[in-house]
């Protein structure tokens, strides 16, 4: 099961582009890279998922390199609203009994400042 | 759309009581998910379901137990409600199990075990 590893914490000012890079060294072969993004009291939300190369959405660009041991969420512009926590996520295909479906770790929390 | 739903928002129940938290889906999603969030910990998988009629373990099974007999609903039982399990809780679903697929959240139960 792939792990990942992203940052605690970043703090950003309005209107810049925010870089979050998540680590995933053993990341399989058929996993995807799905990003969440949590605000306070509500469930996770979906932003963008990725296999490898670049995905780009209306919210945000997902940045994966040819090994695909890492990816980095890219938020362009950011707004207070963009606060939140970002979860980075890598898939685990079922192929047995006792493997686990994707894996929350602890997040970043992005704090956009005015 | 509705979505997912989740019941009761909240609930304060006393230690050593029988609790169940329902959820309950209409996008006629194979796999459905709960976990528990706690502060400073992330999201953590309790059990997980890949398709109506199975469920398996996540990461934190203990004091929890699933059922799911019909595709839209999961309801997930604590049989004797200890402090620790006090948490907000989150249900998901995704189209399927397999590596890719985005998970739908729901608003959240948030549970105090006194």
């Amino acid at each position: 099961l792939a792990k990942t590893t992203q940052p605690i914490s970043m703090d950003s000012y309005e209107g810049q582009e925010v870089n979050i890079t998540c680590s995933h060294n053993n990341i399989a072969t058929n996993d995807y890279i799905t990003w969440y993004q949590q605000f306070p009291s509500q469930g996770p939300r979906f932003i963008i998922q990725g296999y490898k190369t670049k995905v780009t959405n209306e919210v945000a660009s997902l940045f994966i390199p040819a090994d695909r041991k890492s990816s980095t969420l890219s938020l362009p512009r950011v707004s207070l609203s963009d606060t939140a926590v970002y979860y980075c996520l890598v898939g685990g295909t079922f192929w047995n009994s006792g493997n686990t479906p994707l894996v929350f770790g602890k997040g970043t929390r992005l704090s956009v400042i005015a | 759309i509705a979505g997912i739903t989740q019941a009761p928002t909240s609930q304060i129940l006393a230690a050593g009581r029988r609790m169940t938290l329902r959820c309950t889906q209409d996008m006629r999603h194979n796999a459905m998910y709960w976990y528990r969030q706690d502060l400073g910990l992330g999201l953590r998988l309790i059990h997980y379901s890949n398709t109506a009629g199975t469920t398996g373990k996540g990461e934190v099974p203990d004091g929890y137990s699933v059922s799911r007999a019909n595709t839209d609903d999961f309801p997930l039982t604590l049989a004797s409600a200890v402090p620790s399990q006090t948490s907000v809780y989150f249900c998901a679903s995704s189209e399927s199990w397999t590596s890719g697929n985005t998970q739908y959240f729901g608003p959240g139960t948030r549970l105090l075990v006194l």
